[in-house]
């Protein structure tokens, strides 16, 4: 079972903020937080991650409270091409990385 | 770019062919790579752990009979469905992880294949 929580579905108006939640509050102190996203029949694509500290990169930013137990992805200027099923999943530093896909959030970026 | 190559991308076949698929990484070695299926409006699950020169590690309810895993290279691992019927028919996505990286490190997805079986 994954263990994050998101929302099933968001819109966000074309060139405004996306802003997507993530609960975690069962982390533990050696998982990273990822993001990926799928679009429509592609396979996922990495976003970006983060221990402890918040993150930015090209693509977003994201935003891990203090206590890690909630993220937030936040993708600055959303175009219609963010359209896509948004995955947070925790990665563990052990030796068995596979990935858990919880259901995510479908954003959907409207004109 | 793209970092994982799968191929093909899209296969239709008759019932009881086996369909091999393939996934390389082309810049970097992948000590590992995974193999998933996702459904019509499902999430990917996870079906295989690929390891280079040994054997794959399945996931509860995943028959390694149907699905072979090949994993003969540090780019490159297969998947080929054995005898394939309706049933098996889905979106078969592989991902890898570069050598040595540890969890600080995303995997790479390729941009998976849809196999139809008639």
């Amino acid at each position: 079972d994954a263990k994050t929580t998101q929302p099933p579905s968001m819109d966000c108006a074309e060139g405004r903020a996306a802003n997507l939640p993530c609960n975690h509050s069962t982390i533990s102190g050696n998982e990273y937080v990822y993001w990926y996203r799928q679009i429509h029949s592609q396979g996922p694509q990495y976003i970006i991650h983060g221990l402890k500290n918040n993150e930015t990169n090209e693509m977003a930013s994201l935003i891990i409270t203090e206590d890690r137990k909630s993220s937030t992805l936040i993708l600055p200027h959303a175009t219609l091409r963010d359209t896509a099923v948004y995955y947070c999943i925790l990665v563990s530093s052990g030796s068995a990385r596979q990935l858990t896909f919880g259901s995510g959030t479908q954003l959907t970026v409207l004109p | 770019g793209a970092v994982v190559s799968q191929h093909p991308s899209w296969v239709i076949c008759k019932s009881g062919t086996s369909v091999k698929i393939e996934c390389r990484s082309l810049d970097f070695q992948a000590t590992t790579m995974f193999w998933y299926r996702q459904f019509p409006k499902q999430s990917l699950m996870l079906m295989a752990t690929s390891n280079e020169g040994s054997k794959a590690t399945y996931e509860q309810g995943v028959e390694k009979d149907k699905f072979l895993i090949n994993h003969a290279s540090l780019t490159l691992s297969t998947l080929t469905v054995t005898s394939a019927h309706p049933e098996d028919s889905s979106f078969y996505i592989c991902s890898a992880e570069r050598e040595g990286r540890g969890a600080n490190q995303p995997q790479h997805f390729g941009d998976g294949t849809r196999l139809s079986i008639l």
